[in-house]
């Protein structure tokens, strides 16, 4: 069964809203979750590692302040893309490590129009 | 830095045929590579983990190889079917990268009927 949820799995908004993406362990305690991102055709590019308890670590290139990330629990981390603009529209998706092992989320499909 | 590269970035081939996905990376202290398949906007889905002490691993008509000195992988699948049809990412989890795991760019898998 699944190891990793995400929701929604697709969401379209309006520019300048914002947009929570949430990421849940099901049957894990995760203290370390990860968000990745997609655009089209393109591979996977890992955007922040979410700590519990703790600030998130972002890549390079990737602005903290436009992508909050809270991981307030062992089994959720939420992502909230604030004001969001066309080129926010993407595919993002979470994972949880499990020893060597990473199990990733279905994802969500954001559409800002 | 590692990178990791995928060759060919697509592919296009009859019903039945078995072929060989490459992927290269360019530091060899890993701990292990993954093998992972992607539907058209979905998660990502792994089918094949090597740790760094393996030569290959085989998963049904799948078999993975693992060449640590060189840099490289394959993955092989035997008599291929329209189902095999997806984007094929490998991705090395890197001794110096942390919890990171870095991936290629992918190969686009079209199987014809």
């Amino acid at each position: 069964g699944a190891v990793v949820s995400q929701h929604p799995s697709r969401v379209i908004c309006k520019s300048g809203t914002s947009v929570k993406i949430e990421c849940r362990s099901l049957d894990f305690q995760a203290t370390t979750m990860f968000w990745y991102r997609q655009f089209p055709k393109q591979s996977l590019m890992l955007m922040a590692t979410s700590n519990e308890g703790s600030k998130a670590t972002y890549e390079q290139g990737v602005e903290k302040d436009k992508f909050l990330i809270n991981h307030a629990s062992l089994t959720l981390s939420t992502l909230t893309v604030t004001s969001a603009h066309p080129e926010d529209s993407s595919f993002y998706i979470c994972s949880i490590q499990i020893k060597e092992t990473q199990y990733f989320g279905p994802g969500t499909r954001l559409l800002v129009l | 830095k590692q990178e990791v590269t995928q060759i060919p970035a697509a592919l296009s081939v009859p019903e039945g045929e078995n072929l060989v996905l490459n992927c290269s990376f360019t530091d060899s202290a890993i701990y292990n590579l993954q093998w992972f398949r992607q539907d058209p906007g979905k998660g990502l889905t792994s089918l094949l983990l090597i740790q760094s002490s393996q030569r290959e691993q085989t998963s049904g008509r799948l078999n993975a190889s693992l060449d640590k000195s060189s840099g490289r992988s394959t993955l092989y699948i035997a008599a291929s079917q329209p189902g095999d049809s997806a984007t094929y990412l490998c991705a090395v989890w890197a001794i110096n990268a942390g919890n990171m795991l870095t991936f290629g760019g992918g190969t686009r898998l079209m199987v014809k009927p």
